[in-house]
């Protein structure tokens, strides 16, 4: 069964200060991987696919299948960042569901 | 058009009440997705259409009956619904991902729906 785990329920860090939201997935095959954000009263969006290695809003993500891992990072966080990120990963090709985490809630404090 | 809308934003109904939630795509996509959302919660999957035809129901309640009466339009019939339905409905769609576009799902606003 796929499986994605977000260890964090809360990050709090200072503006200016780095960033990393931490999301490792369990699935035996190749699956897509994602990172969603949900700012407050405003639609779930997407943020960042795997296959695209783009970087958006400076946040990037890098997926180690080694350690099964899809980490989202940024160098510098700003207070605009603060939202709720959702790590998420489809397991096949096709009309596939969404297989969230349990999301992180990043908040950045001036 | 490059959103995907829902309606009714809020909705309150009795739990014999039948209502219905609307959801509606311009994009050209040909699948369609029901999220339910509690609260502080990531959202869980309820059923999908690709091309009109229902290809997964991720085994919910028959209170809950979906609708795809064409490639645009999505609906979600309700009836004799329990408060613990109360949540926050998401309506997404997605292009075909054999055609090279991947897999992103775009997402409506959300109708939010509390069952007295």
């Amino acid at each position: 069964a796929q499986r994605v785990t977000q260890p964090e329920k809360l990050l709090s860090v200072f503006k200016g200060a780095p960033v990393e939201l931490k999301c490792n997935y369990s699935y035996s095959g190749s699956p897509e991987l994602f990172w969603y954000v949900q700012y407050s009263r405003q639609r779930l969006q997407l943020l960042l696919r795997h296959i695209s290695r783009e970087s958006i809003k400076g946040f990037t993500a890098d997926l180690n299948k080694g350690e099964t891992s899809f980490h989202l990072k940024k160098p510098f966080a700003q207070e605009e960042d603060s939202a709720m990120y959702y790590c998420a990963l489809v397991p096949n090709t096709g009309f596939q569901k969404l297989v969230f985490g349990t999301g992180t809630r990043l908040l950045v404090s001036p | 058009d490059t959103e995907v809308t829902q309606t009714p934003k809020h909705l309150v109904m009795g739990m014999t009440n039948k209502k219905s939630l609307k959801c509606e795509q311009h994009m050209g996509h040909r699948a369609m997705y029901w999220y339910k959302q509690k609260a502080k919660k990531p959202p869980e999957l309820m059923f999908v259409y690709s091309y009109e035809k229902l290809s997964i129901n991720e085994s919910v309640p028959s209170r809950f009956s979906p609708e795809c009466p064409n490639s645009s339009l999505l609906n979600l019939h309700l009836h004799a619904l329990q408060p613990e339905d109360s949540a926050l409905y998401l309506c997404a769609s997605s292009q075909d991902p054999s055609e090279g576009a991947g897999n992103e799902q775009f997402f409506g606003p959300g109708t939010r729906l509390t069952v007295l």
